[in-house]
């Protein structure tokens, strides 16, 4: 089973919602990754975890609440968005961070409003 | 700054044509080169990759081409067919962490 699997597939929310989105996958893979892809554009990493630990964080604004509560499961916690920050949220996995591929979940296709 | 530089942003081919995609990079410190394609709604799918120390790869339809001295690779389509219209993704991994370029849209027109 190679897949990641994301939750909710589409989100609507208002700027002062809070929101989360889901990510689970059941390949062993101890790396997992949050990407942000907005249309016709390459996919932007946010966060990495390694062992279910934060390794890297690029930078993202606070209002973006990452968690990995095991090591099959990653969480995006989504308070007081911006319209800018609506975009396909990717979800990734890797064996560990050194692992050379990484499957992709479909994403969830975020809407701020 | 753009790690990756893909080109062209778009390409158009019959199909049973032969579309090329480029990129090119500056980072010694990358290790291994990615492609992905990506359909309408869905994530990434690798496709094929290559490392360094090996100037062409080959699976299936698809084929990496590698020159180190050059910093530069591509992935070539044989015999496109429409199904294969797709934006395609070149990445190059350094540490854990992957550098993607900037996408080509193919389209195989029947």
């Amino acid at each position: 089973d190679t897949e990641v699997t994301q939750t909710p597939k589409h989100l609507v929310m208002g700027m002062t919602n809070k929101k989360s989105l889901k990510c689970e996958q059941h390949m062993g893979h101890r790396a997992m990754y949050w990407y942000k892809q907005k249309a016709k554009k390459p996919p932007e990493l946010m966060f990495v975890y390694s062992y279910e630990k934060l390794s890297i964080n690029e930078s993202v604004p606070s209002r973006f609440s990452p968690e990995c509560p095991n090591s099959s499961l990653l969480n995006l916690h989504l308070h007081a968005l911006q319209p800018e920050d609506s975009a396909l949220y990717l979800c990734a996995s890797s064996q560990d961070t050194k692992g050379e591929t990484q499957y992709f979940g479909p994403g969830t296709r975020l809407l701020v409003l | 700054q753009q790690q990756v530089k893909q080109s062209p942003q778009s390409l158009i081919v019959q199909k049973g044509g032969i579309p090329i995609i480029n990129c090119a990079y500056e980072n010694t410190a990358f290790d291994y080169f990615p492609w992905y394609q990506q359909f309408p709604g869905k994530g990434p799918a690798l496709l094929i990759a290559i490392r360094p120390d090996v100037s062409e790869k080959k699976e299936g339809r698809f084929t990496i081409s590698f020159n180190k001295s050059a910093k530069q690779f591509s992935l070539h389509i044989m015999d496109s067919q429409p199904g294969d219209s797709a934006t395609y993704f070149c990445a190059a991994r350094a540490g854990n962490q992957f550098y993607f370029g900037t996408g080509t849209s193919l389209t195989v027109i029947p």
